[in-house]
């Protein structure tokens, strides 16, 4: 069984271009989240994917964009990059339609330096 | 919406001490309710987690917690840390029947003496 990886693990970006994060679920799992975690402070939800629909979002502008492919990989999508958007971005898997489906698996993360 | 409160920003234990990190939650009924553990620049680990049934939840590395209904609260405890359970702590809540929006405290970082 492998685990939730994400790439890169490290990026830097200037303000105004655009990035892409990358994560593959956990095998056997069908739904993807997305949180982003600024320095000192908890993982705050963005959204997630379940069967290639977003399934919630969190309070974040629309400039934060995601897919998830057949597969159930995922990426995250950030427009317009802003200093603020620096954070670890933390993906997780889970397998929604059981009992205990909230129980999400995290990947190591991406750290996004915005200069 | 859920939402949860870590009160503890910072503790410090001697290695060997017993350990207890709080977590208060808010919910219109009972959540599902979890403790995940960070190391620095790691992602998050899932130490315990709370759905139904009795309220003492074991997990890894010698962790439980305990969910007090009365009280809205879910706190962490060892009875003896090891140096290496120097780390960030999470308590999140989610909310039952939705898989979606998971909520994070702010932390609480343990920091072990020798």
């Amino acid at each position: 069984e492998t685990g939730v990886t994400q790439s890169p693990t490290h990026l830097i970006k200037t303000r105004g271009q655009q990035v892409t994060l990358r994560c593959s679920s956990q095998s056997g799992h069908n739904t993807v989240s997305w949180y982003q975690q600024a320095l000192g402070q908890g993982p705050q939800f963005i959204f997630q994917y379940y069967r290639e629909e977003e399934n919630g979002r969190g309070n974040f502008p629309p400039r934060f964009s995601g897919l998830q492919f057949p597969n159930y990989s995922s990426e995250l999508n950030v427009n317009a990059l802003e200093l603020d958007d620096s954070a670890l971005y933390l993906c997780a898997s889970s397998l929604a339609g059981t009992s205990g489906s909230n129980e999400q698996y995290f990947g190591p993360g991406t750290r996004l330096t915005v200069t | 919406a859920q939402s949860v409160t870590q009160p503890d920003i910072h503790i410090t234990v001697s290695e060997g001490a017993s350990l207890e990190l709080r977590c208060n939650y808010s919910y219109g009924a009972t959540p599902y309710l979890f403790w995940y553990v960070q190391s620095p620049g790691q992602g998050l680990q899932l130490l315990l987690k709370y759905f139904s049934g009795d309220t003492l939840v074991q997990g890894i590395k010698g962790f439980e917690a305990e969910f007090k209904r009365s009280q809205s609260s879910f706190n962490l405890r060892k009875p003896s840390v090891h140096w290496s359970d120097a780390a960030e702590y999470f308590c999140a809540v989610g909310a039952r029947g939705n898989n979606n929006d998971m909520r994070f405290g702010a932390g609480t970082r343990l920091t072990v003496k020798p």
